[in-house]
């Protein structure tokens, strides 16, 4: 299994802002994944994100709604760009352990004015 | 692409009975399913997974039973505790493809 923590765990937000979640791994990973978990429903991916490579998106999901960084085997970044009321969510990052299960972090939960 | 579904939203038991949480899949090539548990405020946590040549696999007081005839899954938690409250999510994955989640079924475990 994986250690998996994020920053901020929560926040509220106004409309036109934009938000730069983070995840950090207690080991190196080769993929990282950023979903989405509106109110009361499921998960919904949004992203892929690999060391050295651009992060492949989700249909519905645009790089510059959603920019990702992923600077080395450990960390990843997911900014949500010009944030509006409807994308108040609980966003949460997951790392791939031998390319099957995958382990979540805690969450971000945002709220957006 | 996949659609995994529950049948029940909703499950309410007594404290110490037996609790099952079903789920259908749709995509008969989906190889590799993992049960995860949500409590309020939390990140999912994995609890069991199986693979598509395994029709039952057993954890810690918990159970998955995979008929890939019916494409259906179902977590079976015996003496279910207070602690078991939260919502359990199923997830399908297709070979090197990304895991696809269910909708959720909230379990209330009564005192």
């Amino acid at each position: 299994s994986a250690v998996i923590s994020q920053k901020p765990s929560r926040d509220i937000c106004q409309r036109g802002t934009s938000l730069t979640i983070q995840c950090q791994v207690d080991s190196q990973v080769t993929m990282m994944f950023w979903y989405r978990q509106q109110p009361g429903q499921s998960l919904t991916l949004i992203a892929t994100a690999n060391q050295g490579s651009e992060a492949t998106y989700e249909s519905g999901f645009v790089i510059d709604k959603f920019p990702i960084s992923r600077p080395n085997l450990t960390f990843s970044t997911l900014t949500v760009s010009n944030m509006s009321p409807e994308d108040s969510s609980i966003y949460l990052c997951s790392v791939d352990v031998a390319r099957e299960t995958q382990y979540f972090g805690p969450g971000t939960r945002l709220l957006v004015l | 692409g996949e659609s995994v579904g529950l049948h029940l939203p909703t499950l309410s038991v007594q404290e110490g009975d037996n609790s099952i949480i079903n789920c259908a899949y749709s995509n008969s090539a989906s190889d590799y399913f993992i049960w995860y548990k949500q409590e309020s405020g939390k990140g999912p946590q994995f609890i069991i997974d199986i693979r598509s040549n395994m029709d039952k696999r057993q954890g810690q007081r918990v159970t998955v039973l995979l008929n890939k005839t019916v494409k259906h899954l179902s977590l079976q938690i015996a003496a279910t505790q207070p602690g078991d409250s939260a919502v359990y999510f199923c997830a399908e994955k297709t070979g090197a493809n990304n895991l696809f989640f269910g909708t959720g079924t909230r379990l209330t475990v009564i005192p």
